[in-house]
């Protein structure tokens, strides 16, 4: 069972480019999330999805984009790459039970921006 | 709206002293409170969360979690320390009134030292 999984482990962009960072998870989980981690910030949601074909912003979504076409796969997208991207990305997931389930993470990306 | 405060960014404690890392929330009902560790270069991981009942929430290598109502914490404590459990450790809490899923709220860190 791999659980979370992310896609790729550590990415450098410059600035402008637009890249996809990939997230899969197989444990039919419904909610799935996108959080950046900054020192000294703790983790921030960008964006999160409690079902296919739904998503929603979170705390910090400016110059991101998600989508959820399957259960599975939660794809996050930078379409203009900016120094302040700068961060590691943390996509998690969780069963539809409500508030009271436990996020699973995955390893992260590490991104770089230029 | 929801938010958790870690008031220490750093921790330090001798190993086999008892440590605490200390947490305060604010929600506008009732809280599910969390606890995830993480180690260095890795993704974080699930210690111990409240639902409901007891108080006192036993979790992964023998961490534990108090829920005080009153003065809306739900500090984090081991008996005695090892120097393997020095990491980040993340307090997070989502509210209970809204129904479904809804975001879960982390604290700013706090970074744990345990020295041999």
């Amino acid at each position: 069972n791999a659980g979370v999984t992310q896609t790729p482990k550590f990415q450098v962009l410059k600035t402008g480019q637009s890249m996809t960072l990939q997230c899969a998870q197989d444990m039919n989980h419904e909610y799935m999330s996108w959080y950046r981690q900054d020192p000294g910030m703790g983790l921030r949601l960008i964006h999160y999805s409690v079902g296919a074909g739904i998503t929603d912003q979170g705390e910090v979504p400016n110059g991101y984009n998600v989508s959820r076409s399957t259960t599975e796969d939660f794809p996050l997208r930078l379409l203009s790459a900016a120094p302040s991207q700068t961060s590691v990305y943390f996509c998690a997931s969780s069963d539809s039970g409500g508030n009271q389930e436990t996020q699973y993470f995955g390893p992260g990306t590490r991104l770089l921006v230029l | 709206a929801q938010s958790v405060a870690q008031p220490e960014d750093q921790v330090n404690v001798a190993e086999g002293n008892p440590l605490t890392v200390k947490c305060t929330y604010s929600v506008s009902g009732n809280p599910y409170l969390f606890w995830y560790v993480q180690y260095p270069n890795r993704g974080l991981q699930f210690l111990l969360k409240y639902i409901t009942g007891d108080n006192l929430v036993k979790g992964s290598y023998g961490f534990e979690a108090e829920f005080n109502k009153s003065q809306t914490s739900f500090h984090l404590k081991k008996p005695s320390a090892l120097v393997s459990d020095s990491a980040l450790y993340f307090c997070a809490v989502r509210d209970r009134v809204n129904s479904g899923n809804t975001p879960l709220v982390f604290g700013k860190g706090t970074r744990l030292s345990v020295i041999a």
